[in-house]
């Protein structure tokens, strides 16, 4: 079975701190996505990355940064936290390829900044 | 907005009775998926169906697409309390690279 686990499910911090969410999956898929989630939006891409070094900006990537340095990890940043950051963080990892394959989601973090 | 519209946005049934979740998308797709959401948990992954299925089945799901109509519809048969989640349409657009979630149905299954 997949497993994708995320560094924390829950986070409190400050507006203004830097935040990092982690992500790693060991099924060994080139693509992996951040989203967040807030209720009646659904989900929305912020980032997502198709290989190690590789990123694309999705649908909300501001205010967001990313890191794939090995394959198996995804990170998500937030330079400078602010309260309408405050939500679901959902990652997700898929096998390459160009028809949008099944996507294994880990548990989510929720994060609320103050 | 590319979001998969889902209806109804909250469904209500007794346990043993057959749940049905609709999709409707606006573009040309390459698969259409269902995932399923416990409370404040991450998105498990049902059932794909390809742009030139018309009908599949999973256990007690039965998803069925329509691509005449943009739509697709979800089907639980003989539902359990333990079904009560939230239930997500995701598509594929053709030329595209991502997914496209829905708002997503929230199901209720009254032991």
């Amino acid at each position: 079975d997949v497993k994708v686990t995320q560094s924390s499910r829950y986070l409190v911090k400050r507006t203004g701190e830097k935040v990092f969410l982690e992500c790693v999956q060991d099924m060994d898929h080139e693509n992996m996505f951040w989203y967040r989630q807030d209720p009646g939006l659904g989900l929305r891409l912020i980032y997502f990355s198709y290989d190690v070094k590789m990123k694309e900006k999705g649908d909300i990537p501001e205010g967001y940064s990313v890191s794939r340095e090995k394959k198996e990890r995804f990170s998500l940043i937030l330079e400078s936290a602010s309260t309408n950051q405050t939500s679901m963080y959902l990652c997700a990892s898929s096998i390459p390829g160009t028809r949008q394959e099944t996507q294994y989601f880990g548990p989510g973090t929720r994060l609320l900044v103050l | 907005s590319q979001q998969g519209e889902e209806d109804p946005q909250a469904l209500s049934i007794q346990e043993g009775e057959n749940a049905t979740m609709n999709c409707s998308y606006k573009t040309s797709i390459n698969n259409l998926q269902w995932y399923r959401q416990n409370s404040g948990r991450g998105l498990v992954h049902l059932i794909l169906i390809r742009s030139n299925e018309r009908e599949k089945h999973s256990g007690r799901l039965r998803v069925t697409l329509d691509t005449s109509k943009k739509s697709s519809s979800l089907l639980i048969t003989a539902s359990r309390a333990a079904d009560t989640a939230s239930y997500f349409c995701a598509y594929g657009n053709t030329g595209g690279f991502k997914t496209i979630f829905g708002a997503g149905t929230r199901l209720f299954v009254k032991a």
